[in-house]
């Protein structure tokens, strides 16, 4: 497609669950983010991947949360034993990184809202 | 640490008037800038950036004022139109390094006919 595509769009989850997110970047971007927007709150850095590496992985809560890209191409954001606190719009953008310069421009997917009872 | 403040969460404005969006940092290393809007169930979308080697970019209705002393810009849009209704991110990040965007908390604009 054109855009950043995410799914599930919607997810709820019992506490304590697993759960996996993924995201499809515009074809060609190299750099890939999640970010997350819990309720009343701005846009949380999680991870950045550039290729399949991840050069910073800072903004990860704690070691239940991981992601992983492959082929340059598609990422996945797995949850593990979800919590409350968890709860949030989970959103994916990528950007055409070019050598250099900034670009800046990130395009986001519509997002995953998680929901954890 | 919130590094990156919206402190007005709303703000309504008639048709046809200025809205102005405010948005403060407090790290001084950032030196790139951007305004995101975020419809409801839509992803944010970019509207407009500006480098700290400028003190203005203006793209149609749209204009970015930078005041680097005071870690403080602002968006406007002239004239507000009904379409303009949505929420407002600002964004900042730090050339030479990745483009890890630290975004502000938003503020929604209500724009009434």
């Amino acid at each position: 497609g054109a855009g950043v595509s995410q799914s599930p769009s919607n997810k709820v989850t019992e506490k304590g669950k697993d759960v996996e997110l993924r995201c499809d970047p515009i074809s060609g971007h190299t750099a890939l983010y999640w970010y997350r927007q819990s309720l009343g709150q701005g846009l949380e850095f999680l991870i950045y991947f550039q290729g399949n590496s991840a050069p910073d992985k800072s903004g990860l809560p704690s070691d239940r949360f991981s992601a992983e890209r492959t082929g340059g191409s598609v990422s996945t954001l797995t949850i593990q034993r979800t919590q409350q606190e968890d709860s949030a719009v989970y959103l994916c953008a990528s950007s055409l990184q070019t050598s250099g310069i900034v670009a800046g421009e990130l395009f986001f997917g519509e997002g995953s809202r998680l929901t954890v009872l | 640490d919130q590094q990156v403040k919206q402190n007005s969460p709303s703000l309504s404005v008639q048709e046809g008037r200025i809205s102005i969006l405010n948005c403060d940092y407090t790290n001084s290393m950032f030196d790139y800038f951007l305004w995101y809007k975020k419809y409801p169930a839509e992803g944010p979308t970019f509207l407009i950036s500006i480098s700290s080697i400028k003190d203005k970019n203006e793209d149609g209705r749209f204009t970015v004022f930078l005041n680097k002393s005071a870690k403080h810009l602002s968006l406007h849009i002239v004239p507000s139109q009904p379409g303009d209704s949505a929420v407002y991110f600002c964004a900042a990040s730090i050339l030479g390094g990745f483009q890890k965007l630290v975004f502000g908390t938003g503020t929604r604009l209500l724009v009434s006919p």
